[in-house]
């Protein structure tokens, strides 16, 4: 099994959708977990940190289940311009540990 | 302007040959890493230093070489010994643990003629 994983999508939606992307993980000692942004031949630019308590900025929010050991993003009112690879890091012995990444895709 | 720079761009390299990626940042960061992305897929980790003059190998480390004697900077060699190096290179740093956010460079596009 895949230290982390995420459903590399593609998830097409329409513009003003809410979207909802998961990623589990299989180390239970990971203690910090984030969100990152990638556009097309691009680096990944962080869109947020990930808390026990849940995270929102906006129009996106974050959340951990520690129970289950998954992250999700869920994205409201979507924007042509939230179109990305949307990828989960968390930390794994000294170092950030990425997922595949999620495609999302909105539509006018 | 506080940030991490890559050069160049886009590379070009013959098989058989040695090159070179820069990476250099100026957020006074301690740690830096390398990361390898391949068309559709997420970051490999190649190598990975926490603090000046002392690095450690990451997933696929095979085919590749650092060196870290300043903080500032953490240049990746991309040895003839690597079999497919063509991709996109990812430099990043952040403050010294795993425990915190990275930051990513504008990256490295290699190409292997």
């Amino acid at each position: 099994r895949k230290e982390v994983e995420q459903d590399p999508g593609p998830f097409n939606v329409p513009e003003g959708a809410t979207v909802a992307f998961n990623c589990t993980y299989s180390n239970s000692a990971s203690q910090s977990f984030f969100w990152y942004r990638q556009d097309c031949r691009k680096e990944p630019k962080l869109l947020m940190s990930v808390y026990s308590s849940g995270n929102e900025d906006g129009r996106f929010t974050a959340q951990l289940n520690r129970a289950s050991q998954y992250i999700s993003l869920l994205i409201r009112d979507s924007k042509l311009s939230d179109s990305a690879t949307y990828l989960c890091g968390m930390d794994s012995s000294y170092k950030l540990i990425f997922g595949s990444g999620t495609r999302l895709l909105v539509r006018p | 302007d506080g940030g991490i720079t890559q050069s160049p761009k886009y590379l070009f390299r013959k098989e058989g040959q040695n090159v070179t990626l820069s990476c250099e940042q100026n957020l006074n960061h301690d740690a830096m890493y390398w990361y390898r992305q391949d068309p559709g897929q997420g970051l490999r980790l190649i190598y990975y230093s926490q603090i000046v003059n002392d690095f450690q190998k990451g997933d696929i480390a095979e085919g590749y070489s650092v060196s870290r004697e300043k903080k500032e900077s953490f240049p990746l060699t991309v040895t003839s010994a690597q079999k497919n190096p063509t991709a996109f290179y990812l430099c990043a740093s952040s403050i010294r643990g795993s425990y915190n956010e990275q930051f990513f460079g504008p990256g490295t596009r290699l190409t292997v003629l």
